[in-house]
């Protein structure tokens, strides 16, 4: 069956340190998307893509970095972690001009 | 720029009607979109409702939707204790594309 995943799972950086979270999907879709989850602040967007070499900020994008050179994974790179980024991260996908979005199950980064 | 409200928690009785609801602030949304996330787990599309739409009813759910106020709800009718979940509004993101924006989640608590 066709699915996203996203590893790892559970991760502990220190600050400073570069660390890449990565989302790969096998439904073929275009359009790939990452968010980060906090108490207070529900779902806000950081990257998305549309498709390959297309990337575009989010919300809240400041410190993070994405690249897409195919079309199953767009890995999240954290260029210098700080305490801030500490968070659950959600990668998500859909087809290409449909809304309906299909989410990973999330990696927890704690950032010490 | 765009923003979803929410209010954040509704503790009901298994059986008892749920009403979530949500204000949004782009008009020019030609989707508004319901989305569950249960405990540990990403999110899940539950229902969406087209912006000329003024009601959607899918078994237990019916969305409603004002547009007048920008403003959605969504109705569980019969809660069940499965229903407990956080539940996320969203509209679209930016001028083009599939982007979503959230709303911060309202926690649902259904107790026995």
């Amino acid at each position: 069956d066709a699915e996203i995943t996203q590893s790892p799972r559970h991760k502990i950086t220190e600050t400073g340190r570069q660390v890449t979270l990565a989302c790969h999907q096998t439904w073929n879709h275009n359009n790939m998307f990452w968010y980060r989850q906090d108490l207070g602040h529900g779902l806000r967007l950081i990257h998305y893509s549309y498709g390959v070499q297309d990337t575009n900020k989010g919300e809240v994008s400041d410190g993070y970095s994405v690249s897409r050179s195919n079309t199953e994974d767009l890995p999240l790179t954290l260029e210098s972690a700080a305490s801030s980024q500490t968070s659950v991260y959600f990668c998500a996908s859909s087809e290409a001009a449909k809304n309906e979005q299909f989410f990973g199950p999330g990696t927890r980064l704690t950032v010490l | 720029g765009e923003d979803v409200e929410q209010s954040l928690f509704l503790s009901v009785r298994e059986g008892d009607s749920s009403v979530i609801n949500c204000t949004y602030t782009d008009s020019s949304s030609t989707y508004l979109y319901w989305y569950k996330q249960e405990p540990g787990a990403g999110l899940q599309l539950l229902t969406y409702i087209f912006s000329n739409m003024d009601m959607k009813q899918d078994q237990r759910l019916t969305v409603l939707l004002n547009k007048k106020d920008k403003h959605l709800s969504l109705r569980i009718a019969d809660t069940q204790t499965g229903d407990s979940a956080i539940y996320f509004c969203a509209e679209k993101w930016g001028q083009a594309g599939t982007a979503l924006i959230f709303g911060k989640g309202t926690t649902l608590s259904v107790s026995s």
